[in-house]
């Protein structure tokens, strides 16, 4: 256990609808990260913040996709209008510091499947 | 492009046995390169992280080199234990790039 919680562990929706998932991350990082993972590849960056700051957003994050730290702890990922096609695992991490010599923690995953 | 290139895609050794995993980068301005451990279903673990003037580290049972001249890594693994069947990932960082770049990562198998 790093220290890093998601919620939830595993969200099966249909096509079409909204899901959202949560990231606490350890309580004194100030950096929180999330990746998107799929079958048999690495963790592709999508977003990250500083504090309650998003301060960048991958390509791989459409319109449909929404992340917010609001108070500078939690974190939460909202999918709109899910397809299939964002059927993954969803990581989040967290680090002390500002730059990424910084070790970055991971939580154990939200497993989203879309059918 | 800032890439990551992990060799073999998967491996399956017995028991006990002694295996080394590759790991080549085109990653610039190079900054540091971590190993992590990702069990299935869940989040990577980090094993090992180097700069550039380290050239070895170890932890435990686990071995990371790295020639930052050929821009490979490499991670030996020795005695394997069933507990080590998990995916290898390779990872690497620019400087003044908050990305991290993944690799594939190699699928390692124990068995008895």
């Amino acid at each position: 256990d790093t220290g890093v919680s998601q919620d939830p562990r595993h969200k099966i929706t249909k096509r079409g609808q909204n899901v959202t998932f949560r990231c606490d991350p350890i309580s004194e990082h100030n950096r929180l990260y999330w990746y998107r993972q799929t079958l048999g590849q690495g963790p592709e960056f999508l977003t990250y913040f500083q504090n309650e700051a998003q301060l960048e957003k991958s390509r791989l994050l459409s319109d449909r996709f929404s992340a917010e730290r609001p108070k500078g702890s939690f974190s939460t990922l909202e999918i709109q209008r899910t397809e299939q096609g964002d059927s993954a695992m969803y990581l989040c991490a967290s680090s002390l510091g500002w730059d990424s010599t910084y070790e970055q923690y991971f939580g154990p995953g939200t497993r989203l499947t879309v059918t | 492009k800032n890439q990551v290139e992990q060799s073999p895609q998967s491996l399956i050794i017995l028991e006990g046995k002694n295996c080394t995993l590759q790991c080549n980068y085109t990653v610039s301005p190079f900054s540091n390169l971590r190993w992590y451990k990702q069990d299935t279903g869940r989040g990577p673990v980090s094993l090992t992280i180097m700069t550039f003037s380290e050239n070895t580290k170890s932890n435990g049972r686990y071995t990371a080199t790295l020639d930052a001249d050929t821009k490979q890594s490499s991670l030996h693994i020795t005695a394997s234990q069933l507990s080590d069947s998990a995916s290898y990932i390779c990872v690497v960082s620019a400087k003044g790039n908050e990305k991290l770049t993944f690799g594939t990562g190699t699928r390692l198998t124990i068995i008895p």
